[in-house]
């Protein structure tokens, strides 16, 4: 069964900081998603990683996917308060049809 | 483009009450699923349906939570009876097709259901 690990779970960092939020899943997927979630809001689809290699930028955020390391990574460059918010990656399971999504990680960009 | 609505937006009950949700996904989405989010945790996957279908329904707590979709369109996630531990938001989320691609999923905005 596949499993899906987020770390950390808790990050506090000050602004203007880069930091890596990384996900770990236990089985072979190509394909793999991460998602914000604002305080009492939905979340919000934020990148679509495809294949091996894949690497996506969008302002101060870049995902990339190693499939042969089963790891995903979330860059954050110069830390803003507005990046405050709860990060989920979610990987794809090819053999069920499914989605499983990690624990999130709860990041807090502070003054 | 309209994106995935849900109704009620909140809700409380007591214990033992019956509730029941609504989603309707974006147009032409053949993937429905609805996630149970406890306050602190990830969403947790319920039931999925591919149109008409269910995929996957194994983490849905049968004896007291049932779902349909109508048409392979709207879906409605009933409980009853509510238990105080079933307070959670409740998300439904629709992709496309996988043929398309992706199961990039779009979320709705929720329902924040209360047991007391």
């Amino acid at each position: 069964e596949l499993k899906v690990e987020q770390n950390p779970l808790f990050l506090s960092m000050q602004e203007g900081k880069n930091y890596t939020i990384y996900c770990n899943y236990s089985t072979t997927s190509d394909r793999l998603y991460w998602y914000r979630q604002d305080p009492g809001k939905s979340l919000e689809s934020l990148f679509v990683l495809l294949s091996n290699g894949a690497v996506k930028q969008e302002g101060r955020l870049m995902a990339s996917l190693d499939t042969k390391a089963r790891l995903s990574t979330l860059h954050i460059t110069a830390a803003v308060h507005d990046l405050s918010a709860t990060y989920f990656c979610a990987v794809e399971d090819a053999s069920y049809d499914k989605v499983i999504f990690g624990p999130g990680t709860s990041l807090s960009v502070i003054p | 483009e309209a994106g995935v609505a849900q109704s009620p937006r909140y809700k409380i009950i007591e214990k033992r009450q019956s509730v029941a949700f609504w989603c309707n996904p974006i147009s032409g989405h053949a993937t429905l699923y609805w996630y149970q989010q406890i306050l602190g945790q990830g969403p947790k996957l319920l039931i999925q349906f591919q149109n008409n279908g269910v995929v996957d329904d194994s983490q849905l707590p049968k004896d007291r939570f049932s779902a349909e979709r109508l048409k392979g369109v709207d879906s409605t996630l009933k409980i009853q009876p509510a238990k105080l531990e079933d307070s959670a938001v409740y998300l439904c989320a629709s992709s496309l097709d996988p043929g398309f691609g992706s199961y990039e999923q779009y979320f709705g905005p929720g329902t924040r259901l209360t047991v007391t």
